[in-house]
């Protein structure tokens, strides 16, 4: 059963770094031909990509916010972690990680964590 | 990189069936094997309902139907139930490496 949880602080001041971790069960970087995507959600908008890592350490950025964003992977914790900086108030949002089953090789979510809601305030 | 666009809601009586747009470019939606699409009800995340344009994970029911022309992908909802009230978001991956988004739809069972 693949499970992900988001983690981090839930509230950060504007211009401060914004760290999010997803930790996850029920597959493994090891196994090859997944990834693990992030995506959020501004109160009562819509769904935004913002990057995804792939099993052979691929990453890809959403171009508008390549500049402010890294993904990083830890294999033997079962973590990917996103961070965003230079945070303003329009960043903020429920932040989500979902997995990406690229055995096709093609990209779609199939598994998702609850959400993370990040206020930005100062 | 603009966001699919999904028409804002779209509504139908029990027992009834809907269709939900989804229009993009040929370097997305018309160009892409990865197009999906999302429910999300309050307050939870999104769930997969189609992937690969029209193909249903097993545990969705088959009411759920996806499809696509030119650049446009289609989500069709047949027997419409009041639990499939809320969002719906088409995806789709672009030429350009990048996951794009629709506007997405707010479905009503009237």
């Amino acid at each position: 059963q693949i499970t992900l949880k988001e983690s981090g602080l839930t509230l950060v001041k504007p211009t401060q770094t914004l760290t999010l971790t997803c930790t996850f069960s029920g597959f493994s970087f090891n196994s090859g031909a997944m990834g693990v995507g992030w995506i959020r959600q501004p109160p009562g908008k819509a769904l935004e990509w913002l990057a995804l890592i792939y099993w052979n350490d691929v990453k890809r950025y959403s171009p508008s916010l390549r500049s402010r964003l890294t993904i990083t992977k830890d294999t033997s914790k079962n973590q990917v972690v996103l961070t965003l900086t230079n945070m303003d108030p329009v960043d903020t949002a429920t932040y989500y990680c979902a997995h990406t089953d690229y055995g096709s090789r093609t990209v779609y979510l199939d598994y998702w964590g609850q959400g993370a809601l990040v206020a930005v305030s100062s | 990189q603009s966001a699919l666009t999904q028409p804002a809601s779209v509504s139908g009586s029990l027992g009834q069936s809907i269709t939900i747009s989804c229009t993009g470019t040929s370097s997305d939606v018309g160009g892409s094997m990865s197009v999906s699409w999302y429910q999300q009800q309050p307050g939870k995340p999104p769930k997969l309902m189609i992937y690969d344009v029209s193909h249903r994970p097993s545990e969705i029911s088959n009411r759920f139907s996806g499809s696509r022309s030119g650049n446009t992908a289609s989500l069709t909802i047949s027997g419409l139930q009041t639990e499939d009230e809320g969002d719906y978001y088409c995806s789709s991956y672009a030429s350009s490496d990048t996951l794009i988004f629709g506007t997405g739809t707010n479905v009503i069972v009237l």
